[in-house]
């Protein structure tokens, strides 16, 4: 059975913290890890696709890093801000499934101002 | 402009009714998703077409029927519909299969509620 684990699955903070969690997958056959960011009431988002032992990604005050042989990535917010209360998902691609994606279960965070 | 669009967004329906969920995506891509948000709100991939063609079909009921009429478009039809068939369905699309590199585009999801 090919595990996505997530941690934590919730998260509070206030305004301005800055905030990691973290992304378990196997470490055998790695191709892509995806993130992807979903609001309330909307659709995911991709934040990022890495693919690279060592990869770096930023994207505005949120980054992530990937580490492929040990089966882990983080994601950091810096400086949270109310409109960063999200689910955050990561999927690890099985590629030998035809390329899909497994998704984690999400940690939901939730900044308040 | 909708990158993603799926029709409707909330479906309510008796059980042993047949119902249809369309989606459209206008990004030019060749890869479609269906995918259903469990009850746990995991998402898990039912099916995966790329250009028209079958690609990945997990293990879901024959119940659930996926067309896909041109590469825009990616329908999804459930026959004799179960109580347990109540979920969220998501589309998604992205530019090409293989080694999935890019990201994926998601709809805004469907409600299916069986009564």
């Amino acid at each position: 059975i090919l595990n996505v684990e997530q941690s934590p699955q919730s998260l509070h903070v206030q305004e301005g913290d800055s905030t990691n969690f973290t992304c378990s997958f196997p470490s055998s056959n790695f191709y892509a890890l995806h993130w992807y960011r979903w609001e309330t009431a909307k659709s995911p988002e991709a934040l990022f696709v890495m693919t690279l032992n060592g990869d770096e990604k930023k994207k505005g005050r949120i980054s992530a890093t990937l580490n492929t042989k040990e089966g882990y990535s983080y994601l950091y917010i810096k400086g949270s801000q109310p409109e960063d209360s999200a689910t955050y998902l990561c999927a690890w691609l099985d590629y030998n499934q035809g390329g899909k994606l497994i998704f984690g279960q999400g940690t939901e965070l939730s900044v308040k101002p | 402009d909708t990158a993603v669009s799926q029709t409707p967004k909330y479906l309510v329906t008796q059980m042993g009714n047949d119902k249809s969920i369309k989606c459209e995506q206008n990004l030019g891509h060749d890869t479609m998703y269906w995918y259903k948000q469990d009850s746990k709100k995991f998402l898990k991939i039912m099916f995966s077409y790329n250009n028209k063609e079958l690609i990945i079909n997990e293990t879901v009921p024959n119940r659930f029927s996926p067309k896909s009429p041109d590469k825009a478009h990616l329908n999804l039809h459930i026959n004799s519909l179960e109580l347990g068939d109540s979920a969220v369905y998501f589309c998604a699309s992205s530019p090409r299969t293989g080694p999935t590199l890019y990201e994926q585009y998601f709809g805004p999801g469907t409600r299916l509620t069986v009564t």
